[in-house]
């Protein structure tokens, strides 16, 4: 079965600093990843998406994630980060064949000033 | 701006009461999904529609009943709710794996209280 985990409830990052979001997938076939972010009483907006190609993926707001097939890994990243990044970040797999997609728990991004 | 509009923002209702949770999209897309999101809890899916056809309905009790009158518009409807259902119900709409990778683009979601 499709899934995604996501291991950190919580990063805490300074600005400036480079951040990482980490999530493992578990798919049968080729995967279609995707990263999500929610801001506080707001739906989730998206970032990036792995569908095939090179490993790396830009996204929006300078977001970028490295597609892993051997660790499996679908990890979020950005070189220097913002007070403005903290939110709510969801990685995302779709279930193959369907038009369903699968969240990870959620991992909350904390940036200090 | 969202391409995908939810009303009410927010609701409060009695455990007795009837509402609707009224979603529509923009974009063109041929799919919808309901999901609910509960504090400390992952994202789950409801319900999808594609193609105005409920296609997936993931043990979802009765008291949510769900409808797609067309491909852009989704309603979820609400009687005898429990407490424990307060939450944030997001829409989302897709233009299907047939047509794209499937990103999903959501709406601002409902924030629904149960007294």
């Amino acid at each position: 079965a499709q899934s995604v985990a996501q291991p950190e409830d919580q990063v805490n990052v300074a600005e400036g600093n480079p951040l990482t979001v980490k999530c493992t997938y578990s798919v049968s076939g080729n995967p279609y990843l995707f990263w999500y972010v929610q801001y506080p009483n707001r739906g989730l907006q998206f970032l990036l998406k792995y569908i095939t190609g090179d490993n790396l993926v830009k996204g929006s707001y300078g977001f970028e994630a490295e597609f892993n097939k051997s660790q499996t890994s679908f990890h979020l990243k950005k070189p220097s980060a913002l007070v403005s990044d903290s939110a709510l970040y969801f990685c995302a797999v779709r279930v193959a064949n369907t038009d369903k997609l699968i969240f990870g728990t959620g991992t909350r991004l904390q940036v200090f000033p | 701006e969202t391409g995908v509009t939810q009303t009410p923002r927010h609701l409060v209702m009695g455990m007795t009461n009837k509402k609707s949770l009224k979603c529509e999209q923009h974009l063109g897309h041929n799919a919808m999904y309901w999901y609910k999101q509960s504090a400390k809890k992952p994202l789950e899916l409801m319900f999808v529609y594609s193609l105005e056809e409920r296609v997936e309905n993931n043990s979802v009790p009765s008291r949510f009943s769900p409808e797609c009158p067309n491909s852009s518009h989704l309603f979820l409807h609400l009687h005898t709710l429990q407490p424990e259902d307060s939450a944030l119900y997001l829409c989302a709409s897709s233009q299907g794996r047939s047509r794209s990778t499937g990103e999903l683009f959501f709406g601002e979601g409902s924030r629904l209280t149960v007294l």
